[in-house]
């Protein structure tokens, strides 16, 4: 068990419709990563913060945002949901100086 | 911009065989680390080495061996005597020594699919 609690496990949902990620890192780690995995795109890396801050940027969609809120805990909007999007998100936390840790992700499948 | 390379897809061993997977990487940066991971059949993905660009030193963890040569922009990890367990999906990540803040901002390679047959 990594320590990051990612929930739900699944997600299954219609084209154009709206979910929530949610992410809680390992006590004490103050960084968040978001990645998305698929089969064509393999594991990207969509966007970090860092204390409540956005710190990085990857590949992440404008119909993607994420936030992290004072309690560090995560989440990944994505809206405007299409088949592409089908995919195993991932989030990770990292202390400072350490690497990170990833959790169990969530399989989102769009119908 | 950086990359990192598994030009193995699959490898297929059967118990007790060594086994090594390859993984090479381009980036400009003149510090960085390296990381394997290992992928399940479960599907979280586990940390299994960080090794700085600094430290050229192969490693050792029981089964599990790291060959580091930053002349050929090579980090690959060798299986011995693999076991059934072993079999997974691993990846080889890159990332820039930018700062304790950033280290897993991961550039990911391909992935090999490992199966060991008992």
């Amino acid at each position: 068990d990594s320590g990051v609690t990612q929930t739900p496990k699944h997600l299954i949902t219609a084209t154009g419709q709206r979910v929530t990620l949610r992410c809680s890192p390992r006590s004490g780690d103050l960084s968040v990563y978001w990645y998305q995995q698929s089969l064509d795109q393999g594991l990207q890396f969509l966007i970090q913060y860092y204390n409540g801050e956005e710190r990085a940027k990857g590949n992440i969609l404008e119909r993607f945002s994420a936030q992290q809120f004072p309690d560090l805990h995560s989440e990944l909007n994505l809206s405007s949901l299409e088949l592409g999007d089908s995919a195993l998100y991932f989030c990770a936390s990292s202390a400072f100086g350490g690497e990170a840790f990833f959790g169990q992700g969530t399989r989102l499948t769009v119908v | 911009a950086q990359k990192v390379t598994q030009a193995q897809t699959e490898i297929s061993v059967v118990e007790k065989e060594d086994v090594t997977l390859d993984c090479v990487y381009e980036t400009r940066d003149t510090t960085y680390y390296l990381f394997w991971y290992k992928q399940p059949p479960s599907g979280e993905l586990v940390f299994l080495i960080r090794r700085n660009s600094f430290d050229e030193q192969n490693e050792i963890s029981g089964r599990y061996s790291w060959n580091f040569q930053k002349s050929t922009s090579s980090f690959n990890f060798t299986i011995t005597a693999s076991q059934v367990v072993d079999s997974a999906v691993y990846f080889c990540a890159l990332t820039p020594n930018a700062g304790g803040t950033s280290y897993g901002k991961l550039t990911f390679g391909q992935g090999t699919i490992l199966t060991v047959h008992p």
